[in-house]
């Protein structure tokens, strides 16, 4: 199986700051890589697909990128509502698998 | 508007069974592949099962720790995918969602809580 190494596990900024989530898969996986956020007790909701295309009403604050097995999330300026927990999963066929996520807290 | 509703959790002892059911609308259901994907504390989230659309003949995939033991289903006629879990295990309380699988997981329904305790 492939497996998802996110990190850091959690992150500390402010309003307005400029942060990046990495994800590293443990084999070539090209583009197949999503991001998903989740808020506290609420599902996961999808952010960006094959590495860097933003979901459907995603701002464009957010951004993709990366291929092979390097992989980056950022979120420039950061907002209220983008505080909560984000995870990678590799969409390269099954078994599909996430990353352990990253807990994005207000500073 | 995409909408899927899971219902079908509760408590379970150990070596039961139990059946999710998840009821969509808003898309074209029988061209979708349905995954069912749950979350722990333990163990994050896990891809639990997929069920392919007609055109891929309905095939169906299972994570490892869940083989031989869950069935993933499909209805078209009602729009509805059901996991059947037989042989329940400790480990595999959590929250099941269920997800449309286009690309990636493009939408959830907000989960249905399954708790296997004695």
């Amino acid at each position: 199986d492939i497996q998802m190494t996110q990190s850091p596990a959690s992150l500390s900024a402010s309003v307005g700051e400029t942060v990046t989530i990495t994800c590293r898969a443990s084999e070539n996986i090209y583009s197949y890589l999503a991001w998903y956020q989740q808020k506290q007790g609420k599902s996961p909701q999808l952010l960006v697909y094959n590495a860097k295309t933003l979901a459907e009403g995603v701002p464009s604050r957010f951004s993709g990128s990366g291929s092979g097995t390097q992989f980056s999330l950022k979120i420039n300026s950061l907002q209220p509502e983008d505080f909560g927990s984000y995870y990678c999963q590799h969409h390269y066929g099954t078994p599909l698998t996430f990353g352990a996520g990253t807990k994005l807290e207000l500073k | 508007e995409v909408k899927l509703e899971e219902s079908g959790g509760g408590l379970v002892q150990p070596g039961g069974s139990m059946k999710l059911s998840c009821a969509a609308s808003g898309f074209t259901f029988s061209d979708a592949w349905m995954d069912w994907v749950r979350q722990s504390p333990e163990k994050g989230l896990e891809w639990v099962a997929e069920i392919r659309s007609k055109a891929n003949n309905h095939a169906t995939y299972y994570a490892e720790s869940v083989k031989g033991r869950f069935t993933i289903s499909r209805d078209d006629s009602k729009s509805s995918v059901y996991l059947q879990m037989n042989s329940l295990r400790a480990e595999d309380t959590g929250i099941y969602y269920c997800t449309r699988h286009d690309y990636a997981f493009d939408y959830w329904g907000q989960g249905t809580t399954l708790t296997v305790s004695s």
